[in-house]
């Protein structure tokens, strides 16, 4: 079975510009979350979709956003980027088996470098 | 508000001996708990989680326990490899959503 994608994997923009970021989940994975890492504030959760409708969001600007297509695949868009923004953008797919086991699984992660 | 945290940024282990990776929480709402294990640059790799009815899950050479009294988990590893090397997260989620709270991360590594 194949793991998470997340494309690009290493993006430079300037400040001001907006990025689109893409991640297709693992098969069979309905859920898909976001997760900003820096090296201050490590893994801080962003959002999570599921069945195209966003189920939980954290603590980001508005200018953080994200959507779920049919496919379970899923795109993260940042606007008016900020040199704060640079950091690594993980994408996770989870499963849930209620009472019994949870498993959430990673992308590689996008490079975002805002000069 | 930490709601997980790992309190050792950093352990040294030898080969072959048990690692014990610690992690607290505060809310009594999380449901499940997982730990990562991270290599620099790349995405956190599940490694064992454990849901709030059970209080031991074993996976392998990766063991957690759970004690939901105390607020606590552990992840033990045993024997300890020079792979096993790396980050180690500590997360927790409540059963209603997957938002998952990671804690800071403990370095581990393995000595020869």
């Amino acid at each position: 079975k194949a793991g998470v994608t997340q494309t690009p994997r290493y993006l430079i923009k300037t400040r001001g510009q907006q990025v689109t970021l893409s991640c297709s989940p693992i098969s069979g994975h309905r859920s898909v979350s976001w997760y900003q890492q820096t090296p201050g504030q490590g893994l801080q959760f962003l959002f999570e979709y599921f069945s195209e409708t966003q189920r939980n969001k954290g603590n980001f600007p508005g200018r953080f956003s994200g959507r779920q297509f049919s496919n379970s695949r899923s795109e993260m868009n940042v606007s008016t980027l900020e040199l704060g923004d640079s950091a690594l953008y993980l994408c996770a797919s989870s499963f849930i088996r209620a009472g019994s086991s949870y498993e959430q699984y990673f992308g590689p992660g996008t490079r975002l470098t805002v000069t | 508000d930490q709601q997980v945290k790992q309190n050792s940024p950093s352990l040294s282990v030898q080969e072959g001996r048990i690692s014990i990776l610690n992690c607290d929480y505060t809310n009594s709402m999380f449901d499940y708990f997982l730990w990562y294990k991270k290599y620099p640059a790349e995405g956190p790799t599940f490694l064992i989680s454990i849901s709030s009815i059970k209080d031991k899950n074993e996976d392998g050479r990766f063991t957690v326990f759970l004690n939901k009294s105390a607020k606590h988990l552990s992840l033990h590893i045993v024997p300890s490899q020079p792979g096993d090397s790396a980050v180690y997260f500590c997360a927790a989620s409540p059963s209603s959503a997957s938002k998952i709270i990671f804690g800071s991360g403990t370095r581990l590594s393995i000595r020869p």
